[in-house]
């Protein structure tokens, strides 16, 4: 079955950097565009950033553009997050998730990964 | 940039109807989806493509999208229908998710 699964996560200080990654099985990675998406502690779900099925295109919120970079290794079937300049308000819990394009939606989710950025 | 409003939370008694709205700017002539949260774990697709169930998915889970209005429709709810949920949609390479309702069962 799908399987998306985040790692990476953890407690970092304001100004530092931190890289995610996402490892997937169960479907074809190179044939899907992938999402990270975030939600802060009782608060809801925010979209972070997407990257095609080949990684030529990549968008970002603008709550996270210039700092944050995604990326994959098709050949790994792993998508990353790479997060510079880590703000206290960037401490959420970080999923996965995998995009269907033909509706633009999101039909599987990994379990999250929690980043809390505090001193 | 565009945005999704839906109600902080609606209640509803067991087997009841509940309707949860999600209002955006001419979202009728986009795609909405819907997602359930329950309490630690992580969203669940329930509708699609405005009124498209996933496999899985229950048949008292409907959605419709017209105007400016998305609606998910929950018939017969169940007490494991509690959660949270949030609509969805996309806006000229921008993923935009509606700021959730929270479902109570009485």
């Amino acid at each position: 079955q799908v399987q998306l699964v985040e790692s990476g996560g953890g407690v970092v200080q304001p100004g530092t950097s931190l890289r995610l990654s996402c490892g997937t099985s169960g479907f074809s990675f190179r044939s899907y565009a992938i999402h990270w998406v975030r939600q802060a502690p009782g608060r809801g779900l925010e979209w972070v950033a997407v990257i095609s099925s080949d990684g030529d295109n990549q968008y970002y919120a603008d709550s996270v553009k210039g700092r944050f970079t995604i990326s994959r290794d098709n050949s790994k079937n792993t998508l990353y997050l790479q997060m510079t300049s880590l703000r206290p308000e960037d401490r959420s819990v970080y999923y996965c998730a995998r995009e269907i394009s033909s509706g633009k939606h999101f039909d599987s989710w990994g379990q999250g990964t929690l980043v809390t950025v505090s001193s | 940039s565009y945005e999704l409003t839906q109600p902080p939370s609606v209640s509803v008694s067991p087997g009841q109807t509940v309707t949860i709205t999600c209002s955006g700017d001419k979202l009728g002539d986009k795609y909405a989806s819907w997602y359930q949260q329950k309490s630690g774990q992580s969203p669940v697709l329930v509708i699609y493509q405005d009124d498209k169930r996933p496999s899985g998915i229950p048949e008292r889970f409907s959605g419709s999208n017209s105007g400016n209005t998305a609606t998910l429709t929950i018939s017969g709810t169940q007490a494991m229908d509690e959660a949270d949920y949030y609509c969805q949609t996309w806006d000229r390479s921008s993923y935009v998710f509606g700021t959730g309702t929270k479902v109570t069962v009485l």
